[in-house]
C-alpha cells in the first residue's frame, strides 16, 4: 500500500527554521514529480512547491519563494522542505503529495507546523 | 496564475438526495496535448485529502459510482448522485493544465441537512 510519512513539524518562532521529511514507499518514488502542499487552520488548499524527478525543475509558490527550499534524495525515497525566516501566516499543516498526470495521486497524512512567539 | 472558482461555499444535502458543486476556471484548461487537467479531491473531517476524480471525469480506483465529473473548458460539475454520510467533507477543485502554478479551488464543504 502506497504511503508517505511526513515528519519534522512543530512550534517554532518567528523568523526560525524547520525541515520537514517525507519518507515514501510501495511505489516507485524516483518514477514522480513530487509536491508540498499547505492548510492553514481551517483554510483552504495551497500548494507551495514541486520537485522534478531528478531535481532538475524545481517550482516555489510565490508566498514562500527565497525562503522555503524543496529537495528530494531517490536513494532514501524521501522528499524535504527546509523553511527559513518563518512567519505566522506559514502556520498549517503541511502535505507531501506525488504528482502524475499533472494531478496529485498520492497524500500523506501532513505534519503541523505552528510558528508562534 | 489561474483563479478557480467553487460554488457553493457550504451545501446542505439530505441523506439520499443528489449533489452537485461548480468548479469555475478563469482561463480555459484545454491543455495543448489535448487534454484537460481539472481533478476533484474530497477531505473528510480530520483526514488528509484524496483525490476523487482526474482529466474532468475518470475516477479513481475505489471510489463509488455515486461520484462523477463533467464539464469543458472552463466550467467543471462535481455530481454526487445519492449523498451517504460518509461523503460529508470539504470538495476541492483543482487545475493542472497552466504550470508552473497549480491551483486549487477554495473548497465546498458538503455536510448532511
Amino acid at each position: 500500500q502506497v504511503q508517505l510519512v511526513e515528519s519534522g513539524g512543530g512550534l517554532v518562532k518567528p523568523g526560525g527554521s524547520l525541515r520537514l521529511s517525507c519518507a515514501a514507499s510501495a511505489f516507485t518514488f524516483s518514477d514522480y514529480f513530487m509536491s508540498w502542499i499547505r492548510q492553514a487552520p481551517g483554510k483552504g488548499l495551497e500548494w507551495i512547491s514541486y520537485i522534478s524527478q531528478t531535481g532538475s525543475i524545481i517550482y516555489h509558490a510565490d508566498s514562500v519563494k527565497g525562503r522555503f527550499t524543496i529537495s528530494r534524495d531517490n536513494a532514501k525515497n524521501s522528499l524535504y522542505l527546509q523553511m527559513n525566516s518563518l512567519r505566522a501566516e506559514d502556520t498549517a499543516v503541511y502535505y507531501c503529495a506525488a504528482v502524475a498526470g499533472s494531478s496529485l495521486d498520492y497524500w500523506g497524512q501532513g505534519t503541523l507546523v505552528t510558528v508562534s512567539s | 496564475d489561474v483563479v478557480m472558482t467553487q460554488s457553493p461555499l457550504s451545501l446542505p444535502v439530505t441523506l439520499g438526495q443528489p449533489a452537485s458543486i461548480s468548479c469555475r476556471s478563469s482561463q480555459s484548461l484545454v491543455h495543448s496535448d489535448g487534454n484537460t487537467y481539472l481533478s476533484w479531491f474530497q477531505q473528510r473531517p480530520g483526514q488528509s485529502p484524496r483525490r476523487l476524480i482526474y482529466r474532468v471525469s475518470n475516477r479513481d480506483s475505489g471510489v463509488p459510482d455515486r461520484f462523477s465529473g463533467s464539464g469543458s473548458g472552463t466550467d467543471f460539475t462535481l455530481k454526487i448522485s445519492r449523498v451517504e454520510a460518509e461523503d460529508v467533507g470539504v470538495y476541492y477543485c483543482m487545475q493542472g493544465t497552466h504550470w508552473p502554478a497549480l491551483t486549487f479551488g477554495g473548497g465546498t464543504k458538503v455536510e448532511i441537512k
